[in-house]
């Protein structure tokens, strides 16, 4: 079974810059999340989908971060622009939403550089 | 909300040595507890997990973990760690509230010196 995949690995943009991330996440998963780990911390949830829908973005930046899961499998998540305060590993992970146990399946991360 | 809390930012423990994890939470009710762990460059991975029932739960790579609730506590625990243990570990809280939620902490990472 092929876990989370995230794309690109590692990302250099300079500031002001627009940038996307993808996440294809586990067949199946009706649950996505999208997590942002600073160095040295847990991961901090982002926005959170059940299929297409977003039911719980109270923590994205809505001025500069949007994401969107269209079919209710892969999504993307747009940061523009970008700050250097940006800069950070962004994780997806996915999980069964019933009789799953709530256990998350996580990508190996993008780590964004914001120069 | 619930919260998680791990004291210790880093430990280094010896190789063969045992090891022990500290977690402490806050949650009205029996939350869901989890241990995750992360190697460099690499996502995070499930250790074991705790919902209901027996407090000591077995999880994969020889750890074990007990929910204590009188201390609001889920600790970690290996008897000898290899090498191959250093990484981050990561507890993490979750609970039905306005949908499932997971808090994670802010990590322990472990060192093992030969």
């Amino acid at each position: 079974e092929a876990g989370v995949v995230q794309s690109p690995r590692y990302k250099i943009i300079e500031k002001k810059q627009p940038v996307a991330f993808w996440c294809n996440p586990i067949s199946g998963h009706n649950t996505l999340y999208w997590y942002l780990q600073n160095l040295g911390q847990g991961p901090e949830l982002l926005i959170r989908y059940e299929n297409e829908e977003a039911v719980d973005d109270s923590q994205l930046p809505k001025d500069r971060f949007s994401a969107e899961r269209l079919k209710g499998v892969d999504s993307t998540l747009k940061i523009q622009p970008a700050e250097l305060g940006d800069s950070a590993v962004y994780l997806c992970a996915s999980s069964l939403s019933t009789g799953g146990g709530y256990e998350q399946y996580f990508g190996p991360g993008t780590r964004l550089t914001v120069t | 909300a619930q919260s998680v809390t791990q004291p210790d930012i880093h430990i280094t423990v010896s190789e063969g040595a045992s090891l022990e994890l500290r977690c402490n939470y806050s949650y009205g009710a029996t939350p869901y507890l989890f241990w995750y762990v992360q190697s460099p460059g690499q996502g995070l991975q499930l250790l074991l997990k705790y919902f209901s029932g027996d407090t000591l739960v077995q999880g994969i790579k020889g750890f074990e973990a007990e929910f204590k609730r009188s201390q609001s506590s889920f600790n970690l625990r290996k008897p000898s760690v290899h090498w191959s243990d250093a990484a981050e570990y990561f507890c993490a809280v979750g609970a039905h509230t306005g949908g499932f939620k997971t808090i994670f902490g802010a990590g322990t990472r472990l060192f093992v010196k030969a």
